[in-house]
């Protein structure tokens, strides 16, 4: 079955720190993968996404995230912590085979501290 | 550009009884998804339209839900009748067309209880 894992439940990280949230995929092909974010009682914000190409991809609020196809992850990282960025990540792959059919992580909540 | 709008925000209902969701889609959206999001989980696709055609339907639970897009615009998922289970928050999400590359949009979703 095709899956994506967040393993971390929550990551807690000291504003200004450097964060990494953790994704792996398990989807047949090369899927196009994406992040989002969520804030309470609200809907999904699209981060970033990776299609092809350069490893490392920059999305909105200064977030980037790295793709590494042996490793079948795509790590979600920001060099420097805002509070503001507390929220739920989920991590998302298209399984369809490029039609935009999306499974999800579970979910990561990421908890910056001042 | 104004977001994608659902509506009502919060419904209670007892089970066995029916309920609607109402989604407009971003103007010149042309596929749109509705998505089940139970506590704790990442959201589950249900359907996707391609304008008012249905392209996937294969985790729509057929013999209660039930969803339609009849002009290709607005779009209405109905529950009937409702199971405990069914208790979630549902998205409605669009996007440009149904290329891989096309970031979905989200609504602010519908929360449902089910006493």
């Amino acid at each position: 079955a095709q899956s994506v894992a967040q393993p971390e439940d929550q990551v807690n990280v000291a504003e200004g720190n450097p964060l990494t949230v953790k994704c792996t995929y398990s989807v047949s092909g090369n899927p196009y993968l994406f992040w989002y974010v969520q804030y309470p009682n609200r809907g999904l914000q699209f981060l970033l996404k990776y299609i092809t190409g350069d490893n490392l991809v920059k999305g909105s609020y200064g977030f980037e995230a790295e793709f590494n196809k042996s490793q079948t992850s795509f790590h979600l990282k920001k060099p420097s912590a805002l509070v503001s960025d507390s929220a739920l990540y989920f991590c998302a792959a298209d399984y369809g085979g490029a039609t935009n059919k999306l499974i999800f992580g579970t979910g990561t909540l990421l908890a910056v501290q001042p | 550009e104004a977001g994608v709008a659902q509506s009502p925000r919060y419904k209670i209902i007892e089970k066995r009884q029916s309920v609607a969701f109402w989604c407009n889609p971003i103007s010149g959206h042309a596929t749109l998804y509705w998505y089940q999001q139970i506590l704790g989980q990442g959201p589950k696709l249900l359907i996707q339209f391609q304008n008012n055609g249905v392209v996937d339907d294969s985790q729509l639970p057929k013999d209660r839900f039930s969803a339609e897009r009849l002009k290709g615009v607005d779009s209405t998922l109905k529950i009937q009748p409702a199971k405990l289970e069914d208790s979630a928050v549902y998205l409605c999400a669009s996007s440009l067309g149904q290329g891989g590359n096309q970031p979905q949009h989200f609504g602010d979703g519908t929360r449902l209880s089910i006493l």
